[in-house]
């Protein structure tokens, strides 16, 4: 089956600057790639996805971008501040009737 | 819309005791999940169904059952609790189409001691 890996599990910016969190997936098949946003003691929230038929996605302040040769898959955060504070789970599928799997998440600290 | 709704939030079960998680839609969602959320790990899938009367094995779905008999309400139900069945658990549910986003209720936090 599908295999999700984020890398680092912690990650901490100062406000201001920008985060970069990665992915990667076992299976080339996969070709639906959400990033989801969990505040503390919250529901998971879809932030931006992307499919395997697009390199870029933008949406204000956050962009993900997909590399399909390499089999990884990147947010971007610009201008963090502290309300980005969470954890950021990546996942992926292989589409319409297919499971997500999720990656264990990175907790993204923005220092004020 | 309420969306997805969860009860109950919180519960301590003694170990061996059975329970039922209720979760509930209101968006006419066909397709409903159960992930449980261990501390510092993702979600894993526990079952799934893709519309009233079909339901299927997620990733762990061992010591779990679940039924579906209408479009909004798909309960997971716990038969003889566990130490290891202790966990946040989260109901998803999604409509059909090209849109995938998962829509997440408020969650069940679980303790079985």
């Amino acid at each position: 089956g599908e295999n999700v890996e984020q890398h680092p599990s912690t990650l901490s910016v100062q406000e201001g600057d920008s985060a970069v969190i990665k992915c990667t997936y076992s299976d080339s098949a996969s070709n639906y790639f959400p990033w989801y946003k969990q505040e503390l003691g919250k529901r998971p929230q879809l932030i931006i996805d992307i499919r395997s038929n697009v390199g870029e996605k933008k949406d204000q302040r956050i962009a993900v971008t997909l590399n399909k040769t390499a089999k990884h898959f990147s947010l971007h955060i610009t201008e963090t501040q502290p309300e980005d504070s969470a954890v950021y789970f990546c996942a992926a599928s292989l589409g319409a009737n297919s499971k997500l799997t999720f990656g264990k998440g990175i907790t993204l600290s923005v220092r004020p | 819309n309420a969306g997805v709704t969860q009860t109950p939030k919180f519960r301590i079960l003694k170990i061996g005791q059975s329970m039922t998680l209720q979760c509930t839609q209101d968006m006419n969602h066909n397709y409903m999940y159960w992930y449980r959320q261990d501390p510092g790990m993702g979600l894993k899938l526990i079952y799934y169904s893709v519309g009233a009367g079909i339901t299927d094995k997620g990733e762990v779905p061992n010591g779990y059952n679940v039924s579906r008999s209408t479009t909004e309400d798909f309960p997971l139900r716990l038969e003889l609790a566990a130490p290891s069945q202790t966990s946040v658990y989260f109901c998803a549910s999604r409509m059909d189409g090209t849109t995938y986003e998962q829509y997440f209720g408020p969650g069940t936090r679980l303790t079985v001691t």
